[in-house]
């Protein structure tokens, strides 16, 4: 059963538009997430996060959203670029927990 | 900066094998992860430590064991490796204080 589901194991966007990434969980008692990046043959990367405190997380070109009462949250990437294309994993913790719960990926391809 | 090794980047056994991979990190983190990953299926954790000596069960974790005699040091073992235990194996290690997880380049194992 997962917790963590991330719907479209692929997405395809041109450069320089906007990527949006979506991740939906079914366990209220998640109060932490995160977004991991990764290239092939390489380990996953920490992109960014947010606490269930808040609603909204900005770093450069990502955004992460958080809507608690449709327990949904969404990256997005503005604008996008090559460089960007990799797999994107939500994770998902509960207070008091050291595990993440992962999404299966999502694979950005993004079009110069 | 954060560094997480790994012994080896690609490793082929024969079934029936005993197979070590060892993580290294270089951060004084206390937690430390394995994770195996497969296409479609995401990240799934094997086991987890919290401390030297300490571990935990995750969500797969038939057919391996663990070790942590260092801080430093996770291991893991296939004590009889099989065909269906092919795949991307990921360290992580991550400050009990903190949610972000930072991983080693991961070992990609083969059993023929």
């Amino acid at each position: 059963d997962q917790q963590v589901k991330q719907n479209s194991p692929s997405l395809s966007v041109q450069e320089g538009r906007i990527s949006i990434l979506n991740c939906d969980y079914t366990n209220s008692m998640f109060d932490y997430f995160l977004w991991y990046k990764k290239y092939p043959a390489e380990g996953p990367t920490f992109l960014i996060s947010i606490s269930s405190i808040k609603d909204k997380n900005e770093d450069g070109r990502f955004t992460v959203f958080l809507n608690k009462s449709a327990k949904h949250l969404s990256l997005h990437i503005v604008p996008s670029q090559p460089g960007d294309s990799a797999v994107y994993f939500c994770a998902a913790k509960k207070g008091g927990s050291y595990i993440p719960t992962f999404g299966r990926g999502t694979s950005l391809i993004v079009h110069p | 900066d954060v560094k997480v090794t790994q012994s080896s980047r690609y490793l082929v056994k024969r079934t029936g094998e005993k197979v070590f991979l060892e993580c290294v990190q270089d951060m004084d983190h206390e937690n430390m992860f394995w994770y195996r990953q497969d296409p479609g299926l995401g990240l799934r954790l094997i086991y987890f430590s919290y401390d030297v000596k300490m571990k935990e069960k995750g969500d797969i974790p038939e057919g391996y064991s663990v070790s942590r005699e260092k801080k430093e040091r996770f291991s893991l073992i296939l004590e009889s490796a099989s065909t269906n235990q092919t795949s991307m194996y990921l360290c992580a290690s991550e400050w009990r204080e903190n949610h972000e997880q930072y991983f080693g380049p991961g070992t990609r194992l083969t059993v023929t």
